[in-house]
């Protein structure tokens, strides 16, 4: 079975902390897609990041990273120096060939940046 | 990159009426779209997945009589929630799939508010 936990509901941070948003997932396909989004209150979700199972190699976007672990199965993002605009709902998600392409989406991560 | 449009982004109707939102893929032809559903601070819940020329397939749960899609064309899904109630008022996101590699692309969501 998927499963993509995000255990993190709400997270509070001042403006330029660093923050790390945790993502773990179950699969036992070999072959998967882990995903990042971001969902402003406008409701649109923006596309992140997407990275494959056979891809181990951390990223790194400006003031964005990914950390993702097979091992542990997790696949974390980090915000250095926030913003108050980074504040929004951030879910990561899982899908796969065997899934016929379906998302499963983790139950999102609300961060607040404060000012 | 892929462009997925939704209209209307925002639609207020009286109970009892029917509301169709479409989903269109701009630039790439989608074999398979995806109808999710997020409540006010939730998750996205997959309604039911959308093949060409094929009836939708339906999750657990969501009344296909109810929720009427149809996907007449590879690059246009369309959702009809029929006999709206207040209780159908909720954010609703279409998603296509553009070739093999895993990723969705996302519409920018249709609120609806059934009063």
């Amino acid at each position: 079975a998927q499963k993509v936990t995000q255990a993190q509901t709400e997270i509070s941070v001042v403006e330029k902390e660093d923050v790390t948003l945790d993502c773990v997932y179950e699969t036992r396909d070999t072959t998967y897609y882990l995903f990042w989004y971001k969902q402003p209150p406008s409701g649109e979700l923006v596309f992140l990041i997407r990275r494959n199972s056979f891809d181990e190699q951390n990223e790194i976007s400006g003031r964005y990273s990914w950390n993702f672990q097979k091992s542990t199965s997790s696949f974390n993002f980090t915000i250095t120096a926030s913003q108050v605009v980074d504040s929004a709902v951030y879910f990561c998600a899982l899908s796969g060939p065997n899934t016929g392409n379906q998302f499963y989406f983790g139950t999102g991560t609300s961060l607040t940046v404060i000012p | 990159g892929a462009v997925v449009s939704q209209h209307p982004s925002w639609v207020i109707c009286k109970s009892g009426t029917s509301v169709k939102i479409e989903c269109r893929s701009l630039d790439f032809q989608a074999t398979t779209m995806f109808w999710y559903r997020q409540f006010p601070k939730q998750s996205l819940m997959l309604m039911a997945t959308s093949n060409e020329g094929s009836k939708a397939t339906y999750e657990q749960g969501v009344e296909k009589d109810k929720f009427l899609i149809n996907h007449a064309s590879l690059t246009l899904s369309t959702l009809t929630v029929t006999s709206a109630h207040p209780e159908d008022s909720s954010f609703y996101i279409c998603s296509a799939a553009a070739g093999v590699t895993g990723e969705l692309f996302f519409g920018e969501g249709s609120r609806l508010t059934v009063l």
